[in-house]
């Protein structure tokens, strides 16, 4: 099946610690896109790559980072200096082009311990 | 930034009745697109639309691409249960912009038996 997954589905975090949350895709789209979702609230952008080896920070990038070394990956960790990283985080793919579709994987719950 | 103003931000309906939600946006946008959220799950799209003016339909749902390209919206029809969920709008500006969407805050739709 041809898609996004993200792992894992649920994710603990202790205090100081850093977490990272995976993103694959299988869709051979370039850009790829990590959003976080608090309750009541639409999608926040926090990092996205519009192709391999590069990367942009979004709106709420503070106390995130990424990597994008493969097409297919674009792992999302959570540092320490994220006060508040209690959230719902979406990783997301785009086709790009003129005619743009954004798909979004299951989403990961991230919670402090 | 570009905001999107969804609305409304809760409807509370009888099964069987139509639904109708819209979007409108501070700047002209050249792509809208509308998913749908259940609970713990990522965004699904519902319908994509990039012409202004263009009304597509998807089963029971119809969404049309406002003709000023400032707004669109999601009609449901005949609702049933399984309607229920959080209803997205997102759209993308036509300065073209790499930072991906911008999204409505959603619309919580519950179907009342």
């Amino acid at each position: 099946d041809g898609g996004i997954t993200q792992s894992p589905k649920y994710l603990f975090r202790k205090e100081g610690q850093n977490v990272t949350l995976s993103c694959e895709q299988n869709l051979n789209h370039d850009a790829m896109y990590w959003y976080r979702q608090d309750p009541g609230q639409g999608l926040r952008l926090i990092y996205y790559s519009q192709i391999v080896n590069d990367f942009q920070k979004g709106d709420i990038a503070e106390g995130y980072s990424v990597s994008r070394e493969k097409k297919e990956s674009f792992p999302l960790t959570v540092t320490s200096a994220q006060k508040n990283p209690t959230a719902f985080y979406l990783c997301a793919s785009s086709n790009g082009g003129s005619e743009e579709t954004q798909y979004f994987g299951p989403g990961t719950r991230l919670l402090v311990l | 930034g570009q905001q999107l103003n969804q609305s409304p931000q809760s409807m509370f309906i009888q099964e069987g009745e139509d639904v109708s939600m819209n979007c409108t946006s501070s700047s002209i946008f050249n792509t809208w697109l509308w998913y749908k959220q259940e609970p713990g799950e990522g965004p699904v799209l519902l319908i994509a639309l990039y012409k202004a003016g263009e009304l597509t339909s998807n089963g029971r749902l119809t969404a049309q691409f406002g003709i000023t390209r400032k707004d669109s919206f999601l009609n449901i029809s005949a609702s049933i249960p399984s309607d229920v969920g959080i209803y997205f709008c997102a759209g993308r500006d036509s300065g073209g912009g790499a930072d991906g969407l911008t999204f409505g805050k959603g619309t919580h739709l519950i179907i009342q038996p």
